[in-house]
């Protein structure tokens, strides 16, 4: 059954503070990861997709990886502003994503 | 370039009544899904469809739930006679084509409660 697991539940950091979320999958015919930011009361904002292992995308403050098994997201010096809930989607050939139950980071000043 | 757009943005109904939830895509999509995130919960998968047709309806409660993406206008996701588990936010999905891998754009969502 395919499956996404993201760790740590919450994160709490302070600011400048870098650190990684993790995002575990089990999934057969892998056809892309995405990675999403979650503000509350709002929807899901596109970050990244990696297709294969050893692929890396960065994006400000945030870098991607990929390996057969898991991605992770780097924080690099994080603000304030970097605290949302971070979500991890693995999509099979047929077009639906399947979600992790996300990361809540909170960043302190 | 706007981006998805669902309305309303919050509806209330009371056990029973029929819900209408409706989602514009990104101008040049025709793909669009339909989530679920239920308190506490993660966002789970409802339904995939194009231009009218269903593609994937394998995350849809078997009663009462009903999808549609008509040739002209919004694609809209029907709840008949709700009941007060069906208190969540539905968020709308896009994307362009077909070819594997492809990101998903989300609108900001339908919160829907059930008294």
């Amino acid at each position: 059954e395919d499956q996404v697991t993201q760790s740590p539940e919450a994160l709490r950091l302070q600011e400048g503070e870098s650190s990684s979320l993790n995002c575990s999958y089990t999934v057969s015919g892998l056809r892309g990861l995405f990675w999403y930011r979650q503000d509350p009361g709002k929807g899901p904002e596109f970050l990244f997709t990696l297709y294969s292992a050893g692929e890396e995308k960065e994006k400000e403050r945030l870098k991607a990886t990929l390996t057969k098994k898991e991605s992770f997201l780097h924080i690099t010096a994080p603000k304030p502003e970097d605290s949302a809930t971070y979500l991890c989607a693995v999509r099979r050939l047929g077009g639906k994503l399947i979600f992790g139950q996300g990361t809540e980071l909170s960043v302190k000043p | 370039n706007a981006g998805v757009m669902q309305n309303p943005r919050h509806l209330v109904r009371r056990r029973g009544q029929e819900a209408r939830l409706r989602c514009s895509p990104m101008k040049g999509h025709s793909h669009v899904y339909w989530y679920r995130q239920l308190p506490e919960e993660g966002l789970k998968f409802m339904v995939y469809l194009q231009k009218e047709n269903i593609i994937d309806e394998s995350g849809m409660p078997k009663e009462r739930f009903s999808a549609e993406f008509p040739k002209e206008g919004p694609s809209i996701l029907r709840i008949q006679q709700v009941v007060r588990g069906d208190s969540a936010a539905y968020f709308c999905a896009s994307s362009p084509g077909t070819s594997g891998g492809e990101e998903q754009y989300f609108g900001p969502g339908t919160r829907l409660t059930v008294t």
